[in-house]
């Protein structure tokens, strides 16, 4: 069976700071990947997605970047936080070709101070 | 470009009262449809989906929804509300690659 994990769970970082934030999918080949931030209040944003290794499409234009590695392996970086990069950062994954269902990790909090 | 809109971003039921929370979609096709729940600091998990076979859905722990086309409608239901029901709901359509999301129903139980 599939699985998809994130880590770390939980990230506090100063303004200013760096980040990188890891997903990767085990049990399927090829997935679609995507990364989205909940702030608070402000429902589910589509940050970024990805259809193969190195092929990203960014939804919003950010501070943040992604980038994919590996086949299974999504990450999501900045060079420099703003406060405004605080919420939670859900990676989710879908199987190519069989419909639009997604699949979620168990997400990441990210606190910048 | 598909829009989903959920109405009452905080929605209080007692335990054991039917819970209703409401969905309706923009698409200029018929969309796949989804219903997803999230606990507090937790990832979304899909309750149920629609994808164009049976209009009545039956999901997980004991939810289901009803699609209506000509009311571009697609609430979720649950006969009887439970403790653990306690959680963030969201409607999604799919299509394009992507899910376009609504604002999420915040529920709380009474008991």
């Amino acid at each position: 069976s599939q699985t998809i994990h994130q880590w770390p769970a939980t990230l506090v970082q100063p303004v200013g700071s760096p980040l990188s934030l890891e997903c990767t999918v085990e049990g399927t080949s090829n997935p679609n990947l995507y990364w989205y931030r909940q702030a608070a209040g402000r429902g589910l944003q589509l940050l970024f997605y990805s259809v193969g290794i190195g092929q990203i499409s960014s939804e919003v234009p950010q501070n943040l970047s992604a980038s994919r590695p590996q086949d299974r392996q999504f990450i999501l970086s900045s060079k420099k936080l703003l406060l405004s990069d605080s919420g939670f950062y859900l990676c989710a994954w879908r199987v190519a070709g069989t419909g639009d269902t997604q699949y979620f990790g168990p997400g990441t909090r990210l606190t910048v101070l | 470009a598909q829009s989903v809109t959920q109405l009452d971003s905080h929605v209080s039921v007692s335990e054991g009262t039917p819970v209703l929370l409401r969905c309706n979609y923009s698409s200029s096709y018929s969309p796949s449809l989804f219903w997803y729940v999230q606990h507090p600091n937790k990832g979304l998990q899909l309750l149920l989906k629609y994808t164009s076979a049976a209009t009545l859905v039956k999901g997980i722990n004991g939810f289901e929804a009803e699609f209506k086309k000509s009311e571009t409608s697609f609430h979720l239901t649950k006969p009887s509300a439970h403790m653990s029901d306690a959680a963030e709901y969201f409607c999604a359509a799919g299509g394009n690659n992507r899910l376009a999301f609504g604002k999420g129903n915040q529920v709380v139980v009474i008991p």
